[in-house]
């Protein structure tokens, strides 16, 4: 069973469209997260949620919006598309707090606008 | 000063050496670290966690944390051609649990 899973693992694109990325987790943590992961291979942190809210933004663009239905899915959408957003895009989950910190990543969604 | 510094490499090793992985990091009140490693076209995988000064040994690695120096490294013995991957520190995001990460050093162990 894949722990934490992504669709799609590809999506190429052209600049200004919208398009979605959906996460779910088995792992029955708390916690989930989006990364960013460019082509200089800087992982960074998008954004992450606790139970289906909202705990962190890491001054992402308006144009991308996460949506958590529920805590084992966090899904993001991406308005308007630009060539700067091609990356690969992870989602992880944990289970938070002190020393249950460890991020388990799904296998990534290499996004391409062309 | 960037939160999390490591050298990008890439750090070339036989195999069978120590090949010794450096980060600092800028937040002085963080208490967790933690040591990724990402094979190309993969995604981050635990390695390695430590929450206190000193040296934590789990196998061929060893972690090795300075909170006054600001400083955390990793080493990994007896290097095999497997162990050729990018290795990622990653230190708590400012005032929070989760961890940040660096860019990361690419590591070659060649036969």
């Amino acid at each position: 069973d894949t722990a934490v899973s992504q669709t799609p693992k590809y999506l190429v694109t052209q600049m200004g469209n919208d398009k979605s990325i959906k996460c779910e987790q088995n792992l029955g943590h708390d916690t989930m997260y989006w990364y960013k992961q460019d082509s200089k291979k800087f992982l960074k942190i998008m954004f992450s949620y606790n139970n289906k809210e909202l705990i962190i933004n890491e001054t992402v663009p308006n144009r991308f919006s996460p949506k958590s239905p529920d805590k084992a899915h966090l899904n993001l959408h991406i308005n308007s598309l630009e060539l700067g957003d091609s990356a690969v895009y992870f989602c992880a989950s944990s289970q938070g707090g002190p020393r249950q910190e460890t991020q388990y990543f799904g296998p990534g969604t290499r996004l391409l606008v062309l | 000063q960037k939160e999390v510094e490591q050298n990008s490499g890439p750090l070339s090793v036989p195999e069978g050496a120590i090949a010794s992985l450096n980060c600092t990091y800028s937040d002085r009140v963080s208490q967790s670290f933690f040591w990724y490693r990402q094979y190309s076209g993969k995604s981050p995988e635990l390695i390695m966690s430590i929450y206190s000064n000193g040296d934590k040994e789990d196998g061929r690695f060893t972690a090795q944390l300075n909170k006054a120096s600001q400083y955390v490294s990793l080493l990994i013995r007896d290097s095999q051609p497997s162990d050729s991957a990018t290795y990622l520190c990653a230190p708590p995001l400012r005032g929070s649990y989760i961890p940040t990460f660096g860019r990361g050093t690419s590591l070659i162990v060649h036969p």
